[in-house]
């Protein structure tokens, strides 16, 4: 099965710092989803990425998938307090034989604190 | 985007008990997912439910213990059965909207905590 890694575990920034997560697969990844989760809450779409090489920005948020797609990093820019919450990258399971994707898989999650 | 409902947002059930849970969507879609977040842990599928079929169940997850329904296409609902403290978790349904971008969203959980 596909597994992901998240790095670090957990960051403690200083508000107005930059910062940056990572998310590694054993496999290729298909499909790569961003999200952010405040405690006991729902999780928040953030981004979502498929193509080797593939940057997208929401706000002061950046997210990368590298050209092999086996990793994908997200990036905040000048972090606020607002940021603060747990991050948690997902993947796509490989495509079926008739084709279908499912996602399946979640990372084990980056807890961010910003202290203001 | 969805906009995902769940209902109840939070309960405290005694062992041996059921709960059923329920999610509603503002749109019709065709991939609903059941997820359960233990205690500091991520995310783990339970179960992926489409209409009109059967759900899906991963491994380790049993359709005796986690019944679903799939009535139509905005609705979903999922039933934890005969509750231990181990079931005790955030449980949460996700929709997959069909598109070009096939984003996946989240409703906002039921944490459920059995005593």
């Amino acid at each position: 099965s596909q597994e992901l890694e998240q790095s670090p575990q957990s960051l403690i920034v200083q508000e107005g710092k930059n910062l940056t997560i990572n998310c590694t697969s054993s496999k290729t990844l298909y499909g790569l989803y961003w999200y952010k989760q405040k405690y006991g809450e729902g999780l928040i779409f953030l981004m979502m990425l498929q193509k080797g090489g593939e940057e997208k920005s929401h706000e002061k948020i950046t997210a990368k998938l590298d050209e092999k797609k086996q990793q994908s990093s997200l990036h905040i820019t000048a972090s606020q307090p607002s940021h603060a919450g747990i991050y948690l990258c997902g993947a796509d399971r490989p495509p079926s034989p008739s084709g279908g994707y499912q996602k399946v898989t979640f990372g084990t999650g980056t807890k961010l604190q910003v202290i203001p | 985007s969805a906009v995902i409902s769940q209902k109840p947002s939070r309960d405290i059930c005694q062992r041996g008990t059921s709960l059923t849970i329920q999610c509603q969507v503002d749109s019709q879609v065709t991939m609903m997912f059941w997820y359960r977040q233990q205690p500091g842990q991520s995310l783990t599928l339970i179960a992926t439910a489409n209409q009109g079929s059967e759900a899906t169940y991963e491994s380790g997850f049993v359709i005796d213990k986690f019944p679903i329904s799939r009535p139509n296409l905005t609705f979903s609902t999922l039933t934890v059965s005969n509750m231990s403290p181990e079931d005790s978790s955030i449980y949460l349904c996700s929709v997959e909207l069909a598109g070009s971008s096939y984003e996946q969203y989240f409703g906002p959980g039921t944490r459920l905590t059995v005593t």
